[in-house]
């Protein structure tokens, strides 16, 4: 059965540092999300993105965030200059429509900002 | 605003029994839809059952059957026949106009042998 899958599964940084969480969704899927979340707490959405640009963003997704779907396989969430507070677990996930579509998630990436 | 509310943080069952998880949410969207997904020690996020609000019959699959009243804004998940493998997050969530996904804040389910 096709899957998400993320990579790193765990990725340590220093803060101020730049990291790239990387996605490959299901391959016939055309909208994708990223959500985060912080360790105890709710699953927050942060950004969908469809036909190579974003649809929605959460007050969230600031300018240290960006995402981008680079080729035909790979959808990737960069975080330009990271802080404390962005540790968390962030989620990619998939789906084939948009408007009610079923969300489908990959395993996750663990971010651990020092 | 769209909220999601889970009222249980734990709950536990004996192993083969049933248990029952709490889930209410506000919306004031008329066509929206209702997940249940599982978070296991692992962390990753697990479908369990998807509800159309349109649709009066209560989904099921397999052990996990919902209890979705609309009026009431309610969407519970039942677990019958309880396995150690369900022990887990569950968490609800609700998807209305656009593509995002609101998570109530999870309830952790121990299954006891």
């Amino acid at each position: 059965e096709p899957e998400v899958t993320q990579t790193p599964s765990h990725q340590v940084t220093q803060m101020g540092q730049e990291v790239i969480l990387r996605c490959v969704p299901i391959s016939n899927h055309l909208y994708f999300y990223w959500y985060r979340q912080i360790l105890g707490q709710k699953v927050e959405f942060l950004v969908s993105f469809y036909n190579n640009e974003i649809s929605e963003k959460s007050e969230i997704f600031d300018d240290q965030f960006s995402v981008e779907r680079p080729d035909g396989s790979n959808f990737t969430l960069k975080i330009r200059s990271t802080k404390l507070e962005d540790s968390a677990m962030y989620f990619c996930a998939s789906s084939v429509g948009g408007r009610g579509g079923t969300q489908y998630f990959g395993p996750g990436t663990r971010l651990t900002v020092l | 605003a769209q909220t999601v509310t889970q009222s249980q943080p734990e709950m536990s069952v004996q192993e083969a029994e049933t248990v029952t998880l709490s889930c209410t949410y506000d919306t004031s969207e008329s066509d929206y839809y209702l997940f249940w997904y599982k978070q296991p020690p692992s962390r990753q996020m697990i479908l369990v059952i998807r509800q159309e609000a349109y649709k009066q019959q209560n989904a099921t699959e397999n052990r996990f059957s919902v209890n979705f009243q609309k009026a009431a804004k309610s969407f519970s998940l039942k677990i019958s026949d309880s396995q150690l493998g369900d022990a887990a997050m569950y968490f609800c969530a609700c998807l209305e106009y656009g593509n995002k996904l609101v998570f109530g804040a999870g309830t952790i389910l121990r299954v006891k042998s």
